[in-house]
């Protein structure tokens, strides 16, 4: 089993839908992030979270919100879905130290 | 905002030659990271330097930080096939702990 699971792997969705992504690591770390792809811009964090309790916003949260369930699962959720939110998202898990994040094999979503 | 930016390359090389591409990023940093995604996939982790030093290597690549021009260098040498990929920097931030990342390089390598 893959060390960070993404699911779904592929989303089309209809503007206004909630939708929500969800990832599970087995790496046993505390922290865990959600990133966004979108081509020509490079990875922009949305969400991350240091522990179970602590949840943080990252550049571009506007328009999400996220749910830290266990130390091993961080859900990411769209509210209303909107076409700019089409893109390749990413949750990511690292030490303490965040050193050699792990990523998972992405969400693509499509938003029509 | 991001730190990490790699310079705004797309690498076309024969294989068996060496890959160069640089980042450049704005703020002090206790580290830089550098990942590689394949078409599509998640990003792997390549190579870490933290920045009291200056050059690092792992097998074939080779990592250069510049702490005083803000800027790193990763080299591939003896570049495969399977190296064709995008190549990201990232950095943390001095006391920021979560990573920014660049725009990415595409590299190309032609059999």
């Amino acid at each position: 089993d893959a060390d960070v699971t993404q699911t779904p792997r592929n989303r089309i969705t209809k503007t206004g839908k909630r939708i929500m992504l969800e990832c599970s690591q087995t790496k046993g770390h505390d922290r865990m992030y959600w990133y966004r792809q979108d081509p020509g811009l490079g990875l922009r964090l949305i969400y991350y979270s240091f522990d179970v309790k602590d949840i943080n916003k990252g550049e571009i949260s506007d328009g999400y919100s996220v749910s830290r369930q266990a130390q091993a699962k961080f859900s990411l959720s769209l509210e209303s879905a909107i076409p700019n939110q089409t893109a390749l998202y990413f949750c990511a898990t690292s030490d303490s130290q965040g050193i050699g994040y792990t990523f998972g094999s992405g969400t693509r979503l499509t938003v029509v | 905002s991001q730190q990490g930016e790699e310079d705004p390359q797309a690498l076309s090389i024969q294989e068996g030659e060496n890959a160069t591409m640089n980042c450049s990023y704005k703020t002090s940093i206790n580290n830089l990271q550098w990942y590689r995604q394949n078409s599509g996939r998640g990003l792997v982790h390549l190579i870490l330097i933290r920045s009291n030093e200056r050059e690092k290597h792992s097998g074939r690549l080779r990592v250069t930080l510049d702490t005083s021009k803000k800027s790193s260098s990763l080299l591939i040498t003896a570049s495969r096939a399977a190296d064709t990929a995008s190549y990201f920097c990232a950095t943390d931030g001095h006391g920021n702990n979560r990573l920014a990342f660049g725009k990415g390089n595409q590299v190309v390598v032609i059999p």
